[in-house]
């Protein structure tokens, strides 16, 4: 079981605004930056957002992130099909030393 | 453009020691700033962070792993290593290799399987 939540399932029809949300608690997500990964299908995760809110460049600003409280989400809009994927939260836990944790994914799937 | 790549065996029998390394290119393992890190996914599953270290030495590791995990840092050949001691099926997975900054991975390595069975 993760460490935050997140549904296991999204979908959209392409152009459609998606939304995946991420919860925690105050240990990591109440007190840490939040990032997300999306990991296409065979491949290593890629880095989607950091920060809560930033694009590593490269990445489309159809993609953005952001933060309330103990939870966040990532929001997709003009949905394409090659947004088809896994995508992960993460955020540093300050508990028991610090360490990082990660949600459990969302797959998404454009219809 | 920084480039990290796994290496090591792809079959480990059960109660042995998994044993990794993932060599950095492109940069220094010495660069401050930045930790270097394991993370693991099992097949159909989701990731899990095992953890990391600095190139001084300083690690961070999963509260759930750590008795059984080390990591460790060679700066003269860029080079960081894994060691999961104990292992069982449980721990066959995809092992990435990454550069990070908190829980922040800008670079991944592409991921070695590592099977456990005897």
């Amino acid at each position: 079981q993760s460490v935050l939540t997140q549904p296991p399932s999204a979908s959209g029809t392409p152009g459609q605004r998606v939304t995946i949300s991420c919860s925690g608690s105050s240990s990591n997500i109440g007190s840490n930056t939040v990032n997300w990964y999306q990991q296409l299908p065979g491949t290593a995760p890629k880095l989607l957002i950091y920060s809560n809110n930033q694009r590593p460049s490269g990445v489309p600003d159809r993609f953005s992130g952001s933060k309330s409280g103990t939870s966040a989400s990532l929001a997709i809009s003009g949905l394409q099909s090659e947004d088809e994927a896994d995508y992960y939260c993460a955020a540093w836990d300050d508990s028991l030393n610090g360490h990082v944790v990660f949600g459990g994914g969302t797959k998404l799937t454009v219809l | 453009q920084l480039q990290l790549q796994e290496s090591g065996p792809g079959l480990v029998k059960p109660s042995e020691t998994l044993s990794l390394t993932c060599t950095v290119s492109g940069g220094s393992i010495s660069s401050s700033s930045y930790y270097w890190g394991w993370i693991r996914q099992p097949p159909g599953k989701g990731l899990e962070w095992i953890g990391s270290i600095y190139y001084s030495g300083s690690t961070y590791y999963n509260p759930s792993l750590k008795s059984r995990v080390t990591i460790s840092v060679d700066t003269s050949k860029n080079q960081f290593s894994l060691k999961l001691s104990s292992v069982t099926a449980a721990d066959t997975a995809v092992y990435y290799c990454a550069r990070l900054v908190g829980a922040v991975a800008h670079y991944w390595g592409q991921g070695t399987l590592v099977t456990v069975s005897s």
